[in-house]
């Protein structure tokens, strides 16, 4: 058990539709990575949050958007769903408090378009 | 962008055996993380390199890295069925936990 939870578990979604994934962080991190897994592959970075605020950016178009709050929670928003989007996404947190540079990653969400 | 690809990328062994894995990948690094995933869930951190150090243990686990020929192992030894899993590595460019997953080792221990 990392402390990292994410929510929901699965998500099935049509194309065209948005989506919001969301992730809670490990207490005391203030850092949250967001990744996309396809089946198959490894992960692969979307984006970063750091206080609240984008702090790098994978190769993801601008329909993939994140929030990050006061609270160190966070979400993941995937608007106009391609079949694409399909895949196992990912949070991971880091922060004060752990290892440098160890993050822990939630369990995953796993979304499918159809 | 996937930066690390691993070699074999599929490992069958008996338990008690070793199993070995390699990485390699094409930019200088911070440092290179090994990680576990079970089942298509969640990844689980193993160890970590830094790109001054040549090599690292944590219990069963042995890790090399070789920054001259960008390349990395992961020694798994007198492995368990527990171990059974897919093995990632990933590169961390400059330290800011941005990382970058190789394509994945899927690992099976055969009681």
């Amino acid at each position: 058990e990392t402390g990292v939870t994410q929510s929901p578990t699965h998500l099935i979604k049509t194309r065209g539709q948005q989506v919001t994934l969301r992730c809670s962080s490990q207490s005391g991190h203030n850092t949250v990575s967001w990744y996309q897994q396809a089946l198959g592959q490894g992960p692969q970075f979307i984006f970063q949050y750091y206080r609240e605020e984008e702090n790098g950016r994978g190769n993801f178009p601008p329909r993939f958007s994140g929030l990050q709050f006061p609270n160190y929670s966070s979400e993941l928003n995937v608007n106009a769903l391609l079949l694409g989007d399909s895949a196992l996404y990912l949070c991971a947190s880091s922060g004060e408090g752990t290892s440098p540079y160890t993050q822990y990653f939630g369990p995953g969400t796993r979304l499918t378009v159809l | 962008s996937q930066q690390g690809e691993e070699d074999p990328q599929a490992l069958s062994i008996q338990e008690g055996e070793n199993a070995t894995m390699n990485c390699s990948y094409k930019t200088s690094i911070n440092n290179l993380q090994w990680y576990r995933q079970n089942s298509g869930r969640g990844l689980v951190h193993l160890i970590l390199i830094r790109s001054n150090e040549r090599e690292k243990h944590s219990g069963r686990l042995r890790v090399t890295l070789d920054t001259s020929k960008k390349s990395s192992s992961l020694l798994i030894t007198a492995s368990r069925a527990a171990d059974t899993a897919s093995y990632f590595c990933a590169t961390d460019a400059y330290g800011n936990n941005r990382l970058a997953f190789g394509k994945g080792n899927q690992v099976v221990v055969i009681p």
